[in-house]
């Protein structure tokens, strides 16, 4: 079964607000990573883990903090966000990273900062 | 040059139509490619993914052509469901880590 699942669906957060998206995959898989969608955009790679380490981190703002707590499992805190940081966040995770390897998406966190 | 380029259309086909839309890649030491479709507000679901000359599933048919590097997704006898934005996705040059995706074609089918 090809199932990520994120928590919250939806989430509304002022801008002194601290809050945390979680993301749980129970395939296997050793990569996963954190997108951000804006309307009408393709995603946008934030962060990538390997065997729990982070591999890569595009350049993200550091009110963006991700962790790894296990190969299960991916957090996204979040502090202090703005107004254009709304957007769609998507967890994804792969077998392994590498050019062949699918990934598989979860459904998502709508975020609104307000 | 943009690692992925797609056709953003929209194409708008009649039930039963067939429909096609191409990807071009700047990536050509690329082996792999892969189409996603998401509907709206949703998240992005694997259609199919290309590791030779194409791949086929169901009504779904991928092709590669190598030379020009670009790769094609045909939908045949379409159906109202396959009415959705579909991205290609190819791994980036640099780093094969990063997947580049490209902007989305929309398909729109009508009754």
């Amino acid at each position: 079964d090809t199932e990520v699942t994120q928590t919250p669906k939806h989430l509304v957060m002022g801008m002194t607000n601290k809050k945390s998206l979680k993301c749980e995959q129970h395939m296997g898989h050793r990569a996963m990573y954190w997108y951000k969608q804006k309307a009408k955009k393709p995603p946008e790679l934030m962060f990538v883990y390997s065997y729990e380490k982070l591999s890569i981190n595009e350049s993200v703002p550091s009110r963006f903090s991700p962790e790894c707590p296990n190969s299960s499992l991916l957090n996204l805190h979040l502090h202090a966000l703005q107004p254009e940081d709304s957007a769609l966040y998507l967890c994804a995770s792969s077998q392994e990273t590498g050019a062949n390897t699918e990934a598989f998406f979860g459904q998502g966190t709508r975020l609104t900062v307000v | 040059r943009k690692e992925v380029e797609q056709d953003p259309g929209p194409f708008n086909v009649p039930e039963g139509a067939t429909v096609a839309f191409n990807c071009t890649y700047s990536n050509s030491a690329s082996q792999s490619f892969f189409w996603y479709r998401q509907d709206c507000r949703k998240e992005p679901k694997l259609l199919m993914s290309v590791y030779s000359s194409g791949n086929e599933d169901g009504r779904f048919t991928a092709q590669l052509n190598r030379a020009s590097q670009y790769i094609s997704l045909l939908i045949r006898d379409s159906k109202l469901s396959d009415s959705a934005t579909y991205l290609c996705v190819v791994p980036h040059r640099s780093n094969d880590y990063k997947l580049s995706f490209g902007a989305g074609t929309t398909v729109t089918v009508r009754a």
